[in-house]
């Protein structure tokens, strides 16, 4: 267990709708990571949270958008779904900026239909 | 820009046997870190080993080592007495400290699929 938490861990939706993803990152993290694993393909980084300002931005289309709380939880939302965008939603969170590791959450797996 | 490279797409070995797992990367930072995650069918992401391009040792973790060879930007992952727990996809990483541009991502190759036989 590394101690960062993703709801929900399954989430089936039809194309057009809006879903929101959720990860707590480990006691004392202050950066948050998402990433994007298409099936058989490797992991894309999306967007970084650092102490809630974004520091980072990837490969995230303008449909999606992301938020750190206060409470350094983040949210990723995702809307005008597309089934090209069914894929594996992976939260990581570092204790620092950039150089520590970051240890991942379970992942969500988003079905769009 | 970083790339990194995983020659290597599948492979299976015997348990108990070792194999090692090519990392090839691309890179004018002369400070970095080098990561191998493994992701099991459950397909959570793992951490299995860290090595910062400073260090000359190369980093160890029980049955995990690696062979880092900076000049020839090489970061090859040994696993030892392979067991069949270790079947997993193994994914290498990329990652360079602060910098003005603040991007702080992991840069990750295709990943190798490895498989241990009983």
């Amino acid at each position: 267990d590394s101690g960062v938490t993703q709801t929900p861990k399954h989430l089936i939706t039809a194309t057009g709708q809006r879903v929101t993803l959720r990860c707590s990152p480990r006691s004392g993290d202050l950066s948050v990571y998402w990433y994007q694993q298409s099936l058989d393909q490797g992991l894309q980084f999306l967007i970084q949270y650092y102490n809630g300002e974004e520091r980072a931005k990837g490969n995230i289309l303008e449909r999606f958008s992301a938020q750190q709380f206060p409470d350094l939880h983040s949210e990723l939302n995702l809307s005008s779904l597309e089934l090209g965008d069914s894929a594996l939603y992976f939260c990581a969170s570092s204790n620092r900026q950039s150089t520590d590791t970051q240890y991942f959450g379970p992942g969500t797996r988003l079905t769009v239909l | 820009a970083q790339t990194v490279t995983q020659s290597q797409p599948e492979m299976s070995v015997q348990e108990a046997e070792t194999v090692t797992l090519s990392c090839t990367y691309d890179t004018s930072e002369s400070n970095y870190y080098l990561f191998w995650y493994k992701q099991p069918p459950s397909r959570q992401m793992i951490l299995v080993i860290r090595q910062e391009a400073y260090k000359q040792q190369n980093a160890t973790e029980n049955r995990f080592s690696v062979n880092f060879q900076k000049a020839a930007k090489s970061f090859s992952l040994k696993i030892s007495d392979s067991q069949l727990g270790d079947t997993a996809m193994y994914f290498c990483a990329f990652m360079k400290p602060d910098s003005m541009d603040s991007n702080y991502q992991l840069i990750w190759g295709a990943g190798t699929k490895l498989i241990i036989k009983p």
